[in-house]
């Protein structure tokens, strides 16, 4: 069964740091997300990507914060210049409609020291 | 504002017995898609079962089951013959207008042997 997948597994960086963040959606799927948690806190939406361009975006995804399709398999998530506040688990997500299911990658946990 | 309420923050239940989840939700749009989402402590997001709000039949998933009163803004999961690999956190959410996933805060969900 195909699976959304995302690498690295744990990312340990250094304050100030730029990371990327890759994922490689399902590959019929049109639609593509990035979500966060903050441990022991409640899923916070990020980003949604269509057609090669942002749909919506919350407020946490600021200019620090982008997003890329680069080659039309991988989806990345780059973090310009990390914060304490960025640790976190980055989950990637892909879907087939809008406001249907969205399929998880297994998570990206990014560790700023 | 679109928000998801889960009032257990913990429910604990004997092997083989049955459990229900609850969840309330906010939102003035009248179609809208509901999620369980299963977070194991891999903490990889798997999605339970769903639910399409103009539908009134309620979804399920062979041994997990949903409740869902459109009216009353509430979508409560059951899980029965639970087994301990269903111990996770569960979280409900919904779509919003913006075809955003809008997360509850989760119940941990512990099995007793």
């Amino acid at each position: 069964e195909p699976e959304v997948t995302q690498t690295p597994s744990h990312q340990v960086t250094q304050m100030g740091q730029e990371v990327i963040l890759r994922c490689v959606p399902i590959s019929n799927h049109l639609y593509f997300y990035w979500y966060r948690q903050i441990l022991g806190q409640k899923v916070e939406f990020l980003v949604s990507f269509y057609n090669n361009e942002i749909s919506e975006k919350s407020e946490i995804f600021d200019d620090q914060f982008s997003v890329e399709r680069p080659d039309g398999s991988n989806f990345t998530l780059k973090i310009r210049s990390t914060k304490l506040e960025d640790s976190a688990m980055y989950f990637c997500a892909s879907g087939t409609r809008l406001a249907d299911e969205q399929y998880f990658g297994p998570g990206t946990r990014l560790t700023v020291t | 504002a679109q928000t998801v309420t889960q009032s257990q923050p913990e429910m604990s239940v004997q092997e083989a017995e049955t459990v229900t989840l609850s969840c309330t939700y906010d939102t003035s749009e009248s179609d809208y898609y509901l999620f369980w989402y299963k977070q194991p402590p891999s903490r990889q997001m798997i999605l339970v079962i769903r639910q399409e709000a103009y539908k009134q039949q309620n979804a399920t998933e062979n041994r997990f089951s949903v409740n869902f009163q459109k009216a009353a803004k509430s979508f409560s999961l059951k899980i029965s013959d639970s087994q301990l690999g269903d111990a996770a956190m569960y979280f409900c959410a919904f779509t919003d207008s913006n075809y955003q996933l809008i997360w509850g805060a989760g119940t941990k969900l512990i099995i007793k042997p």
